[in-house]
This record gives structure tokens, sequence and C-alpha cells, in this order.
């Protein structure tokens, strides 16, 4: 129950489109769902994050969807670029709790 | 956000040694770091939380014996990998916890090699 699901493991996408990155989660106390961007050899970078009680958050090219109902969001980058290639993680937490789960990442090459 | 960093970036060591790794919050003082674990290709493994001024909370399975955390400060904790073997070879990485909602803001990670 306190698994988050990411899919897919890897994508690939064309220069300008868009990226899609899903993420399941059972335990329905999270309250709090952030996704980070990884470069390799570097730490995880906070990129969004959004509570549930908005169903979509934006910011610049990227942004999440959250479906409560689901128990799914997901994270969109529009107008994907070659410097977006990364590994990125979805997670969630409850609030107070501290501990974020992790999804298992997904790598996204953008090809120019 | 949180400016975390972390020292050394890399460290190559002969096995059955003990290496130290530096995890500092520069501007902002962490009541709770956290400590992970990345091995290539996977997602973190939250290995410890490190809690100033008291013993930190190892996860299950993490042997708080060979891995030694020392939070002293609000600014600075760290994590001791003790007579390291080649299996601790891995991507060390700390957060710490700034702001709304527990965010996380993660250092820069270490590169631990164990020959």
């Amino acid at each position: 129950q306190q698994q988050v699901k990411q899919s897919p493991q890897s994508l690939i996408v064309q220069k300008g489109g868009i990226s899609i990155i899903n993420c399941a989660y059972e335990n329905t106390a999270f309250d709090y769902f952030p996704w980070y961007q990884q470069f390799p050899g570097k730490g995880p970078a906070l990129l969004i994050a959004i509570r549930p009680d908005v169903s979509e958050k934006k910011e610049g090219r990227f942004t999440i969807s959250f479906n409560k109902s689901a128990k799914q969001f997901s994270l969109h980058i529009m107008d994907s670029q070659p410097g977006d290639s990364a590994t990125y993680f979805c997670a969630a937490n409850v609030q107070g709790a501290q501990k974020l789960v992790f999804g298992q990442g997904t790598r996204l090459t953008i090809n120019p | 956000g949180a400016v975390v960093s972390q020292h050394p970036s890399w460290v190559i060591c002969k096995s059955g040694t003990s290496v130290k790794i530096e995890c500092r919050s520069l501007d902002f003082q962490a009541t709770t770091m956290f400590w992970y674990r990345q091995f290539p290709k996977q997602s973190l493994m939250l290995m410890a939380t490190s809690n100033e001024g008291s013993k930190a909370t190892y996860e299950q399975g993490v042997e708080k014996d060979k891995f030694l955390i020392n939070h002293a400060s609000l600014t600075l904790s760290t994590l001791t990998v003790t007579s390291a073997h080649p299996e601790d070879s891995s991507f060390y990485i700390c957060s710490v916890i700034a702001g709304w909602a527990d965010t996380q803001y993660f250092g820069p990670g270490t590169r631990l090699t164990v020959l």
C-alpha cells in the first residue's frame, strides 16, 4: 500500500513533442505529490509538486494532472527539448510523516 | 528551496576502510535530514532519517553499525560507511526538509567506489 507505481520505465520523444509520465498509488493518506528530475551523476531536483485539492498545476512547460478518484497523477512536459533528457521520479508522502515514497523512475530521451 | 551541499562529490577507498560523507544545509536550519542510496538505473532507497541532537532512525534492513549517522548541528549531518566493501559502492544522497508540505531538497550526491 506504500508503493507508488510509475510508468513507463523509459520514453523516447521527438523534440517539440509532449512527454507524459504516469504514476499510481494506493495509500489514500498520501497528500503531497512531488516530481523530481535527475541528471546522471547529480542529485534529484524538485520540478513541480501538487496537493490533492487541485486537479492540475502548471509551471512553464511542466504540468501535473491529478485524478484523486483514480489515485493517479501524471507529468506532462510540453514542447520537449533535448535538455529535458533525464530520469524523472514521482513521489508521494503523508504530511507530517515526512518520508517520501518514490516511483521506480522514467528515463526520458528527447531526440533532436 | 533549500540549498544542500555534499562533500566529497566522489571518493574511492580500499576495502576495509571507513569513509565519511558530509551533508550541509547552506541556507536553512534543518532539524531533519535524510540519507538515501541509489544504485545505477534504480530509484532512491531511504537508508535513515537523521535528527539533530538525537539518534538516527534506520530503515529496515539497513545496518546501523555499518552506516553511522551523526547530526550534531542544524546544518550538518554526516554518514560514515564503516569497514567498506565493494558491495557498498553506490551513490549516496542526502536531503533536507524545508518549507511547504515537507518538501525535500536533495544534495548533489556522493559517488562511493570501494576497491
